[in-house]
């Protein structure tokens, strides 16, 4: 089975901040990562597919990137509407989510 | 616009076989495209992919819910389902069902709390 370790389990932030979170696989997973955000009450939504491909109509201050084993999420302004709880999901062999990055506003 | 809907019992009993059904609108079940399948999460914890089947019946299952877990399809209704046998409180979560494509997910049931009591 294929693990994922995201990092922080949980983020402080202001309005503004650049966020960055982290994803990282127990193999190689080329680039079969997904990262959806999900917020309270709610199905997750996906943001960005294949690692850093932008999904259709999600703002452009969400980026990710990376290959292999280590991978990044990043918002490059946080704005209000951001405050969600982040996931990796990696594709490679099965379907296996990390336990979530949790962001709050500072 | 597809739309996906979770149905079934809100409560199950212990020892018990949780079954959920989903309704798939606006878009059909046969499509060569896709694979349907259910994640779940249980309450304040994070997100774990059930499994997923594909129209004409193969199916992946997550290896530690293996011996537990069924999904089927009735490409007649539309619909796509799950059974999780000898269900214990740990089976306590919200059971979303979903359409995979390249096993990424755009569209998502609203989600159903399942609970585990007697």
């Amino acid at each position: 089975d294929i693990q994922m370790t995201q990092s922080p389990s949980s983020l402080s932030a202001s309005v503004g901040d650049r966020v960055t979170i982290t994803c990282q696989a127990s193999q190689d997973i080329s680039n079969y990562l997904n990262w959806y955000q999900q917020k309270p009450g709610k199905a997750p939504k996906l943001l960005i597919y294949d690692a850093s491909n932008l999904e259709t109509g999600v703002p452009s201050r969400f980026s990710g990137s990376g290959s292999g084993t280590d991978f990044t999420f990043t918002i490059s302004s946080l704005q209000p509407e951001d405050i969600a709880t982040y996931y990796c999901q990696q594709y490679d062999n099965l379907l296996t989510f990390g336990q979530g990055t949790r962001l709050e506003i500072k | 616009q597809l739309q996906l809907q979770e149905s079934g019992p809100g409560l199950v009993k212990p020892s018990e076989t949780l079954s959920l059904t989903c309704t798939v609108s606006g878009g059909s079940i046969s499509s060569s495209s896709y694979y349907w399948g259910w994640i779940r999460q249980p309450p304040g914890k994070g997100l774990e992919w059930i499994g997923s089947i594909y129209y004409s019946g193969s199916t992946y299952y997550n290896p530690s819910l293996k011996s537990r877990v069924t999904i089927s399809v009735d490409t007649s209704k539309n619909q796509f389902s799950l059974k999780l046998s000898s269900v214990t409180a740990a089976d306590t979560a919200v059971y979303y069902c979903a359409r995979y494509e390249q096993w990424l997910v755009r569209y998502w049931g609203q989600g159903t709390l399942v609970t585990v009591s007697s």
